[in-house]
């Protein structure tokens, strides 16, 4: 059974310190693991798409990674702004490729 | 570009009764995915449309259904809601050989 976990479940930093989240998968075929961030009330952020091992995506402070078991997002100093709870996702093994499987995700504070 | 829209923003609806969710997506989107969002369940996959066909579904009952109209525009209904049934429900659309899910801002049902 396709599963997706999260750790940690929430994360306080102070703004400024670097952290990272990690998000294991237990997946038939890997067909893309996607990061999203969530603000309260509000619709999931598409942030990211990686597809093979060793690949690596960036966008200002936030840098994903993947490798075969597990992805990292990586959080260089960040900012109050990036309070959120980020949620990472994988296509359902045994059907389409747009049905995705959701970990619980990790909700991050940054406090100034 | 307009992103997805999701119409009402917000439902209260009593245990016995029916509602239905519109969602218009991405122009350019063929497909359109629905999502169940609750604290303790977190995101969960509801079903898939594409070319007005439903390709996949999730782990819901009947009670949960829906349809695509030929201008990609989605709806889902839940017929003989129940209080469990409240929950925040996420719109997804996608391009048809791209797996990366754009979501909408949601309606946030609550059933009495």
């Amino acid at each position: 059974e396709d599963q997706v976990t999260q750790s940690p479940e929430a994360l306080r930093l102070q703004e400024g310190e670097s952290s990272s989240l990690n998000c294991s998968y237990t997946v038939s075929g890997l067909r893309g693991l996607f990061w999203y961030r969530q603000d309260p009330g509000k619709g999931p952020e598409f942030l990211f798409t990686l597809y093979s091992a060793g690949e690596e995506k960036e966008k200002e402070r936030l840098k994903a990674t993947l490798t075969k078991k597990e992805s990292f997002l990586h959080i260089t100093a960040p900012k109050p702004e990036d309070s959120a709870t980020y949620l990472c996702a994988v296509p359902l093994g045994s059907t389409g490729r747009r049905a995705l499987t959701f970990g619980s995700g990790t909700r991050l504070q940054v406090q100034p | 570009k307009a992103g997805v829209t999701q119409t009402p923003r917000y439902l209260i609806k009593t245990r016995g009764q029916q509602v239905t969710l519109s969602c218009s997506p991405i122009s350019g989107h063929r497909s359109v995915s629905w999502y169940q969002q609750t604290p303790g369940q977190g995101l969960q996959f509801l079903f898939e449309y594409f070319s007005e066909t439903q390709r996949n579904k999730g782990n819901f009952p009947g009670r949960f259904s829906g349809r695509q109209f030929s201008n990609s525009r989605s709806e889902m209904n839940v017929s003989t809601l129940e209080l469990g049934d409240s929950a925040l429900y996420l719109c997804a659309s996608s391009l048809r050989k791209v797996t990366e899910a754009f979501f909408g801002q949601g309606t946030r049902l609550t059933v009495v």
